[in-house]
């Protein structure tokens, strides 16, 4: 079965630090998303990308925040310069076309600001 | 902005018995969808419910839109210990907006 991969798994970096956020969605979806989920707590939306452009962001994401989709296959959030509030587990998830509205949710990146 | 609420945030029960957990929008929804994480582990979708007041069944689980398409409710009957994860319910005002995740109902089933 077809399924959203991310990696690394977990990433321990330095307040300050840029880092890059790795998924490849189920490879026929169109949309992409990344999320976020603070140790237990809800999951929060951040960014959603469509046809090579963000359609959507939250508050959450602002200026130190940016996504790619570099090649056919990977779609990356970066975070330019983390802050320790940044440390949360980022869920990517993609979809197919707009009927198929069940979204497919990655294994997550848990990212660690020291 | 929209709020998505979700009681109770815990829920302990025995084994065997029966769970509920509601969830309300601030605002009129175009869908909301279920979600089950295991702890440690990611959201999985279970369903999406479109049409005011649509129920939907899959075995031990029942899904409910609310008349006005502002709350949701999900059943199940006659927990197991496979149950155990957190339930979240996520609505979207159009089918185009960002989906809006409640903040979860922990289930813990006593064997």
């Amino acid at each position: 079965e077809p399924e959203v991969t991310q990696t690394p798994s977990h990433q321990v970096t330095q307040m300050g630090q840029e880092v890059i956020l790795r998924c490849v969605p189920i490879s026929n979806h169109l949309y992409f998303y990344w999320y976020r989920q603070i140790l237990g707590q809800k999951v929060e939306f951040l960014v959603s990308f469509y046809n090579n452009e963000i359609s959507e962001k939250s508050e959450i994401f602002d200026d130190q925040f940016s996504v790619e989709r570099p090649d056919g296959s990977n779609f990356t959030l970066k975070i330019r310069s983390t802050k320790l509030e940044d440390s949360a587990m980022y869920f990517c998830a993609s979809k197919g076309g707009q009927v198929y509205n069940e979204q497919f949710f990655g294994p997550g990146t848990r990212l660690t600001v020291l | 902005g929209q709020q998505v609420m979700q009681i109770p945030q815990y829920q302990h029960v025995q084994e065997g018995e029966d769970f509920t957990t509601y969830c309300n929008s601030s605002t009129t929804l175009s869908n909301i969808q279920w979600y089950k994480q295991r702890p440690g582990g990611h959201p999985v979708f279970l369903i999406q419910l479109v049409k005011s007041g649509e129920v939907k069944k899959q075995k031990r689980l029942t899904f409910q839109f609310g008349e006005a398409k502002k709350n949701s409710s999900l059943h199940i009957t006659a927990t197991q210990t496979t149950d155990v994860g957190t339930y979240f319910c996520a609505g979207r005002r159009t089918s185009y907006d960002k989906v809006i995740f409640g903040p979860g109902t922990s289930l813990s089933v006593i064997p």
